[in-house]
């Protein structure tokens, strides 16, 4: 596997449901996001990992737990969610989060139901 | 805080032609860098062209380039000898110059090359 992958590719659960999306990237970055894209809202970002250590959170209701055990992987933990959280998850990664330059790598997503 | 519009949800080209895309920012920084990313239908993103806020001269990458108002906050893509494979969502992004990585994104513009 090469870039930043995700897992599942699609998820489909009940909002009393508990499920984790997965991001793994194989670039040796240090960096890692997670993003939501909804049909109508634009692309925002939820989480900011470097080296591990959260450095953002852009006000994200706490039923999106997210956790970075290392720098090459990515988890957000889904609990009670609500149908409007519905969407396209994107993972993402870059060298590090403290240059603009450092391109970010994104994964394919996942794409996430709640009924 | 940041906002990025791009005022045209859809757009199409014929093959071999060329397309602009636009995009406005509002921002009352004075370092960033803008971006645009492409999703094609797989949805993997990818980065297409970066501008530094504090060049002048507009960003090329191939058949690529932007044109970048500054004074306006207009920030502009054109895709020269369009092909197939440029079908896609073209989104445009802002970074603060400081801001640890973080973009704000654009609604995006839906491009379809056509034959």
């Amino acid at each position: 596997e090469t870039g930043v992958t995700q897992t599942p590719r699609h998820l489909v659960m009940g909002m009393t449901n508990k499920k984790s999306l997965k991001c793994e990237q194989h670039l040796g970055h240090n960096a890692m996001y997670w993003y939501k894209q909804s049909a109508k809202k634009p692309l925002e970002l939820m989480f900011v990992y470097n080296f591990k250590e959260q450095t953002e959170n852009n006000s994200v209701p706490s039923r999106f737990s997210p956790e970075c055990p290392n720098s090459s992987h990515l988890f957000l933990h889904l609990h009670t969610l609500q149908p409007e959280d519905s969407a396209l998850y994107l993972c993402a990664s870059s060298q590090d989060a403290g240059d603009p330059y450092n391109e970010q790598f994104f994964g394919p997503g996942t794409r996430l139901t709640v009924l | 805080a940041q906002t990025v519009t791009q005022s045209q949800p859809e757009m199409s080209v014929q093959e071999a032609e060329t397309v602009t895309l636009s995009c406005t920012y509002d921002t009352s920084e004075s370092n960033y860098y803008l971006f645009w990313y492409k999703q094609p239908p797989s949805r993997q993103m990818i980065l297409v062209i970066r501008q530094e806020a504090y060049k002048q001269q507009n960003a090329t990458e191939n058949r690529f380039s932007v044109n970048f108002q500054k004074a306006a906050k207009s920030f502009s893509l054109k895709i020269s000898d369009s092909q197939l494979g440029d079908t896609a969502m073209y989104f445009c992004a802002f970074m603060k110059g400081n801001a640890g990585n973080m973009l704000t994104f654009g609604g995006g513009t839906r491009l379809m090359v056509k034959p």
